[in-house]
């Protein structure tokens, strides 16, 4: 079956204009993660989406930053005003959460380049 | 912050065993051992996860000491297609969070 798709691949972006990214999980998939990861560097959690509800946005930077679930699928990750900073690759995953455990499944993620 | 620790680097032969360790000695007692690797350019891919007992699975297995302060994992024959960022994670869960703290990592160099 498909696995997790991130649009677009690449997005190069002048400072200060806003960029959407987008997230389509696996089928049937309730949990969806945002993750960002700057050159070099390990994950950096954003948000995590159970269903169309985000429990836990502790991890945006900024207000700059929101992302939305609808129909427990789709999610859009939403930077505005984007500064130099942002630069980095935006992974998207989703988990089927089976008991209290689970695993993510990654995308390949969305390189953002803000210039 | 992350709450594992990992050596940035490692080398291993091309069909010898590739042992990486991880200390999590904060790790409590309803938290779990993930690890994870990254291929270059790529989203990271789930290997194993354990919570007390050793697991073992086609991919790797995983040892995890008595008191949970540490693991290993164990790729048994690494191969080329084994060089990647392995990252060792401890899952947090609070309550309907459910998050991975994701430290640097540790780069396997798996050589010819």
């Amino acid at each position: 079956g498909a696995g997790v798709s991130q649009s677009p691949s690449n997005k190069v972006t002048e400072k200060g204009k806003d960029v959407e990214l987008r997230c389509d999980p696996i089928s049937g998939h309730t949990a969806l993660y945002w993750y960002r990861q700057r050159l070099g560097q390990g994950l950096e959690f954003l948000i995590y989406f159970q269903g169309n509800s985000a429990p836990d946005k502790s991890g945006l930077p900024s207000d700059r930053f929101s992302a939305e679930r609808t129909g427990e699928s789709v999610s859009t990750l939403t930077i505005q005003r984007t500064q130099q900073e942002d630069s980095a690759v935006y992974l998207c995953a989703s988990s089927l959460i089976p008991g209290d455990y689970y695993e993510q499944y990654f995308g390949p993620g969305t390189r953002l380049t803000v210039t | 912050d992350a709450k594992t620790t990992q050596p940035p680097s490692m080398d291993c032969a091309e069909g010898r065993a590739a042992n990486l360790p991880c200390n999590h000695s904060t790790i409590s007692g309803n938290e779990y051992v993930y690890w994870y690797r990254q291929i270059h350019s790529q989203g990271p891919q789930y290997i194993i996860h354990g919570l007390k007992n050793n697991e073992t699975n086609e991919m790797a297995s995983l040892i995890i000491t008595e008191d949970r302060k540490s693991s290993t994992l164990i790729l048994p024959h690494a191969t080329l297609r084994d060089t990647a960022v392995y990252y060792c994670i401890v899952l947090t869960n609070a309550g309907n969070n459910r998050k991975l703290i994701w430290g640097l990592g540790t780069s396997l160099a798996v050589n010819p």
